[in-house]
C-alpha cells in the first residue's frame, strides 16, 4: 500500500539536543510538507520543498532545517534553536496537481 | 491573504442526530476548500473537497459539504452521526498554485453522545 510513514510516533529529547524526525513516502509525490499542530491553533507550515534538492521556509521555519536529498525522504531537524518544541509534528505529500495533501500518523515530540 | 474561520471549537451532538460544522474563509481569489478529520494522535484524512463545478460536494463517510461564495461558507454536514464521527475537523482554504498555500482553520472537536 502507498502512504506516508513519519517514525518515530512518540519522541522525547531533552532541551538543548537537536533531533530528526523521519518521513517517507511511496506515492511517487514531488511535493512533500512539514506542520507543526498546536493544540487550538490548527496547522501551521514549517518547510517545503517541490522538488528533490530544493525546498523553501514555510510560516514558522526559525529553529528548524529539512533536507530532500531523495524524492522519498523529507527529514526535518528540530534544532536547539527553537525555543518551544513540543509539538505533534505532521508530514505530507502531494502530487503534480497540489490540490490536496496526503498526511502521515504524526510525530509527537516531547522536550524535557 | 487567505483566513479560515471555525466558529466552533467543541460541538457536541447526539448520535443520530444531524450536525452541521461551520466554516467561514477570506481570499482575495479564486480558492479551494477542503474538510479533513482527525482522530486522536492520528494524522489528517481528507473527507471532501471543492476545486470547482458543483457547489454541493460530497465526502466520505456520507458528510457534504456546500461552497457558498456570497457568504464565503463551506460548512460541513452529516445528517445522522455515529460515534465513531468523534474526531477534529479541520477546514482548509487554498488557492491554485501548490499546496504549499493552504491554511487552516483552527479545529472543530466534535463530540457524539451515545
Amino acid at each position: 500500500d502507498g502512504g506516508i510513514t513519519q517514525s518515530p510516533k512518540y519522541l522525547f529529547r531533552k532541551e538543548g539536543q537537536n533531533v530528526t524526525l523521519s518521513c517517507e513516502q511511496n506515492l511517487n509525490h514531488d511535493a512533500m510538507y512539514w506542520y507543526r499542530q498546536d493544540p487550538g491553533q490548527g496547522l501551521r507550515l514549517i518547510y517545503y520543498s517541490q522538488i528533490v534538492n530544493d525546498f523553501q521556509k514555510g510560516d514558522i521555519a526559525e529553529g528548524y532545517s529539512v533536507s530532500r536529498e531523495k524524492k522519498e525522504s523529507f527529514p526535518l531537524t528540530v534544532t536547539s534553536a527553537q525555543k518551544n518544541p513540543t509539538a505533534f509534528y505532521l508530514c505530507a505529500s502531494s502530487d503534480r496537481d497540489r490540490t490536496e495533501a496526503f498526511f502521515g500518523q504524526g510525530t509527537r515530540l516531547t522536550v524535557v | 491573504a487567505q483566513s479560515v474561520t471555525q466558529l466552533d471549537s467543541q460541538v457536541p451532538v447526539f448520535e443520530e442526530a444531524p450536525v452541521e460544522l461551520r466554516c467561514n474563509y477570506s481570499s482575495s481569489v479564486s480558492v479551494y476548500l477542503f474538510w479533513y478529520v482527525q482522530y486522536p494522535n492520528q494524522g489528517l484524512q481528507l473527507l471532501l473537497k471543492y476545486l470547482s463545478g458543483s457547489t454541493l460536494v460530497k465526502g466520505i463517510n456520507g458528510f457534504e459539504a456546500e461552497f457558498n461564495k456570497s457568504q464565503t461558507s463551506f460548512h460541513l454536514r452529516k445528517p445522522s452521526v455515529h460515534i465513531s464521527d468523534t474526531a477534529e475537523y479541520f477546514c482548509a482554504v487554498s488557492a491554485p498554485g501548490g499546496y504549499q498555500k493552504v491554511t487552516f482553520g483552527t479545529g472543530t472537536k466534535l463530540q457524539v453522545i451515545p
